[in-house]
């Protein structure tokens, strides 16, 4: 399978509790995005990489967000101390990133986060 | 700023009728646009796109949206529903000439009833 891959799929935690989820891109896309989607609401755009650097960040992303591509390949994405206005399904997308591309994103099956 | 709006958060059609699902955008200048599905517990999924030409766009399963830039609009259209249709779509926008952020409408849930 070489669509966008994301793990875990499901994630119920405690408020309080760190959590991380990872995303494998396609493997030739140098660019990564993470989207929130919560009920009844289209995904939300968090943040995006270039290669392993972090291009831009949304306001969305509180300090207790944490994103990395370290090696410019996969993606973590930690939330610490989580609170219950956390849960929703994390969105990983890639592509590549041509200049004059038409920016398609193609997208992970996402990671659902329940914080009771 | 750019922005989508999808209108009618619930479109509920018969089996065989014709699905229209409307989507507008705001932009200053010309758009790519783009439709997708998501289906329940799913990831997102392309329908079609528009970046630039042929302002009718032809996607999979049977789908087709047409740009109008004078109506700021990208309604996507299917002749003949099928079960196999119900789900979710998303209507986005990104910014010819951008790092290729798009940006989501909040959706529109497709039933079909047979």
């Amino acid at each position: 399978d070489t669509g966008v891959s994301q793990n875990p799929r499901h994630k119920i935690t405690k408020r309080g509790q760190n959590v991380t989820f990872r995303c494998d891109p396609i493997s030739e896309h140098n660019r990564l995005y993470w989207y929130r989607q919560t009920l009844g609401q289209g995904p939300e755009f968090l943040t995006y990489f270039q290669n392993e650097a972090q291009l831009e960040k949304s306001r969305l992303l509180s300090d207790r967000f944490s994103a990395e591509r370290p090696k410019g390949s996969f993606s973590t994405l930690e939330i610490q101390r989580t609170e219950q206005g956390d849960s929703a399904m994390y969105l990983c997308a890639s592509r590549l990133g041509l200049a004059g591309g038409t920016g398609e994103l193609f997208f992970g099956e996402g990671s659902r986060l329940t914080v009771l | 700023a750019q922005s989508v709006t999808q209108l009618g958060s619930h479109v509920s059609v018969s089996e065989g009728a014709l699905v229209l699902l409307r989507c507008n955008y705001s932009s200053s200048v010309p758009p790519y646009l783009f439709w997708y599905v998501q289906y329940p517990n799913q990831g997102l999924q392309l329908l079609l796109k528009y970046t630039t030409g042929a302002t009718l766009v032809k996607g999979i399963n049977g789908f087709e949206a047409e740009f109008k830039k004078s109506e700021t609009s990208f309604h996507l259209t299917k002749p003949s529903a099928h079960m196999s249709d119900a789900a979710e779509y998303f209507c986005a926008v990104r910014i010819g000439g951008s790092q290729g952020n798009l940006i989501f409408g909040k959706g529109t849930k497709l039933s079909v009833k047979p």
